[in-house]
């Protein structure tokens, strides 16, 4: 099947700073990137949804200045996470579609982000 | 509005036991269902899908049926193994609103 590649894997950072997390289709052109936050033993919750060229649509409660997303390519998206607090330590996974027909998403590993 | 309810877990078997995680949705249009499955630490793949009405996905000994009349698409398994120990979980997708619904996953433990 096709591949989402996310990276890093696992990255701590110190409050205050910020932090990007790369999502890449390597196989496909994805036209729609989904980004999610997990929290433990829940669900998955979208973040926002983005369109290769234009901008993210972000889901209801969540801060667009603080999880930047940019989805530059139809290879590419990225989320930022500005000005990191202990409180956005969570797992962030990305996934992307092709488009048309075609609905399944591919997953990313997932992002273990811990802010201290 | 459009969600998925599926079973909460944990749900333990023992191996070679027969396996039933239910799901039921609610949709407007015709949505496609899936179900996905997560091991600890990583994202999640697809195990099984079905793009309409009494569409069958199976995958890996994984069975799901697409039940309209019922709203549902419950997971099943002849004879479960301690490798499909993970966290399962029922989605939806609608065009309408280029998104998923993800059910609130459910929790396998398969025992020796």
């Amino acid at each position: 099947g096709a591949v989402v590649s996310q990276h890093p894997s696992r990255v701590i950072c110190k409050s205050g700073t910020s932090v990007k997390i790369e999502c890449r289709s390597l196989d496909f052109q994805a036209t729609t990137m989904f980004w999610y936050r997990q929290f433990p033993k829940k669900s998955l919750m979208l973040m926002a949804t983005s369109n290769e060229g234009s901008k993210a649509t972000y889901e209801q409660g969540v801060e667009k200045d603080k999880f930047l997303i940019n989805h530059a390519s139809l290879t590419l998206s990225t989320l930022t996470v500005t000005s990191a607090h202990p409180e956005d330590s969570s797992f962030y996974i990305c996934s992307a579609r092709t488009g048309g027909t075609n609905t399944e998403a591919f997953f990313g590993q997932g992002t273990r982000l811990t802010v201290v | 509005g459009n969600s998925v309810t599926q079973m909460e877990g944990p749900v333990t078997l023992s191996e070679e036991a027969f396996l039933t995680i239910n799901c039921t949705y609610t949709a407007t249009g015709y949505p496609s269902l899936f179900w996905y499955v997560q091991y600890p630490g990583e994202g999640l793949q697809l195990l099984l899908k079905a793009t309409k009405a009494d569409d069958k996905g199976s995958n890996k000994g994984f069975e799901a049926t697409y039940r309209k009349e019922t709203t549902s698409f419950h997971l099943e398994k002849g004879s479960v193994q301690v490798s499909d120990s993970a966290v399962y979980f029922c989605a939806l997708f609608t065009y309408n609103f280029n998104k998923f619904y993800f059910g609130s996953g459910t929790k396998l433990n398969v025992k020796p």
